[in-house]
């Protein structure tokens, strides 16, 4: 099955700064590969997603890129904001028949990230 | 409120004993998935719904778990004889159905403890 490695487990950085996260995955035929934030004792939202067909995607200060080639995506966020502070998770999504999607998600490990005032 | 919702949001419970849980997921939403999340980890998939049909069923899921969504609208997941292993969050999801970027929302969850 899938499998999604998440780097690194832990980032501190300054406000203003840039964080990225990686994420390699297993499956080739995973092809949708979304982007979630938890904070605290709330649900994981979604933040940005991606598909194969697609290198990079920017959404203000947060972008995804994709490499599937090597079997690798990042995420980016720039200027950052102690609201940023959170866990991230990347999530792998493999492709289903008839161009739908296959339905289980698997996720990565986490990320805590900080962002010091 | 008109995304997922989780009944009850907190659970504790005695080891041996059965407990319930409730989603309701964003109406016309076909899908709906349930997850499994401990501190410092990912939510690792445990079974998901099309409709009132449940296509998957993880490996994690023993036979003390059973889910149900018997008219394709909210689902439960009932663990039998709960074990200590069995503490978690318990997290419900629901999706479109439709396409292949099929963005799964999630609810606020059910802590479960165990004593």
């Amino acid at each position: 099955g899938e499998n999604v490695e998440q780097h690194p487990s832990t980032l501190s950085v300054q406000e203003g700064d840039s964080a990225v996260i990686k994420c390699t995955y297993s499956d080739s035929a995973s092809n949708y590969f979304p982007w979630y934030k938890q904070e605290l004792g709330k649900r994981p939202q979604l933040i940005i997603d991606i598909r194969s067909n697609v290198g990079e995607k920017k959404d203000q200060r947060i972008a995804v890129t994709l490499n599937k080639t090597a079997k690798h995506f990042s995420l980016h966020i720039t200027e950052t904001q102690p609201e940023d502070s959170a866990v991230y998770f990347c999530a792998a999504l493999r492709a289903g028949a008839g161009g739908t999607s296959y339905g289980k998600l698997t996720f990565g490990q986490g990320t805590i990230l900080t962002v010091h005032p | 409120d008109t995304g997922v919702s989780q009944d009850p949001r907190h659970k504790i419970t005695k080891r041996g004993q059965n407990v319930t849980f409730r989603c309701d997921p964003i109406s016309e939403h076909n899908r709906l998935y349930w997850y499994r999340q401990t501190l410092g980890q990912g939510p690792e998939f445990l079974t998901y719904f099309q409709n009132e049909a449940q296509l998957e069923k993880s490996r994690l899921l023993s036979d003390r778990f059973s889910a149900e969504r018997p008219k394709g609208s909210f689902s439960t997941l009932e663990i039998q004889r709960t074990e200590q292993g069995d503490s978690a969050m318990y997290l419900c999801a629901s999706s479109l159905g439709r396409g292949p970027r099929d963005t799964q929302y999630f609810g606020p969850g059910t802590r479960l403890t165990v004593l």
